[in-house]
């Protein structure tokens, strides 16, 4: 059973304090998402990865950072946590994408709730 | 970009069949992807269909599609309390996918 796996499903940070969230992918994939998710405003993208140590910036990256030094591996960093950031933090896997006309199923993980006091 | 519109809330009789619709722009997406997210819980597929089809039927659940309209619907027959959860079109785009915002489907009693 393919499986994306993150460290927290609940976490409560302090404003200020540096946040990590981590997202671990079992399928071997080359693809990696970080997606927050609040109400009306549906999935937002913030960051991908298409390979070890790649990153692209997504729609909304502002305030947030990421790692990938292993392909199963990639985390999400807070560097200096904000209440605007209290949000529902989803990680995804997929295939490398080969365009519009190939199937690309995301693998989606549990999704962390983060709360920023 | 793509754009995909979802209606943000659908509230149906239990029993009853519940519609979820889906718009968007870019048609040359060869794959529309529905997606379901129960409380508390990341998002998994339900069904695809490939955009050379019209209909694709799968128990409950039957995919339409009308690349004409750019629409894409899901029809949940006998609609059940564990359908409950939000439902997101997705679609390909430049990057990956583009998702809709998602409707959350309510069941009355």
């Amino acid at each position: 059973d393919v499986k994306v796996t993150q460290s927290s499903r609940y976490l409560v940070k302090r404003t200020g304090e540096k946040v990590f969230l981590e997202c671990v992918q079992d399928m071997d994939h080359e693809n990696m998402f970080w997606y927050r998710q609040d109400p009306g405003l549906g999935l937002r993208l913030i960051y991908f990865s298409y390979d070890v140590k790649m990153k692209e910036k997504g729609d909304i990256p502002e305030g947030y950072s990421v790692s990938r030094e292993k392909k199963e591996r990639f985390s999400l960093i807070l560097e200096s946590a904000s209440t605007n950031q209290t949000s529902m933090y989803l990680c995804a896997s997929s295939l490398p994408w080969a365009g519009t006309g190939t199937y690309n199923e995301q693998f989606f993980g549990p999704g962390t709730r983060l709360t920023v006091l | 970009g793509e754009d995909v519109e979802q209606s943000l809330f659908l509230s149906v009789r239990e029993g009853d069949s519940s519609v979820i619709n889906c718009t968007y722009t870019d048609s040359s997406s060869t794959y529309l992807y529905w997606y379901k997210q129960e409380p508390g819980a990341g998002l998994q597929l339900l069904t695809y269909i490939f955009s050379n089809m019209d209909m694709k039927q799968d128990q409950r659940l039957t995919v339409l599609l009308n690349k004409k309209d750019k629409h894409l619907s899901l029809r949940i027959a006998d609609t059940q309390t564990g359908d409950s959860a939000i439902y997101f079109c997705a679609l390909g785009g430049a990057d990956g996918l583009t998702f809709g915002k998602g409707t959350h489907l309510i069941i009355q009693p």
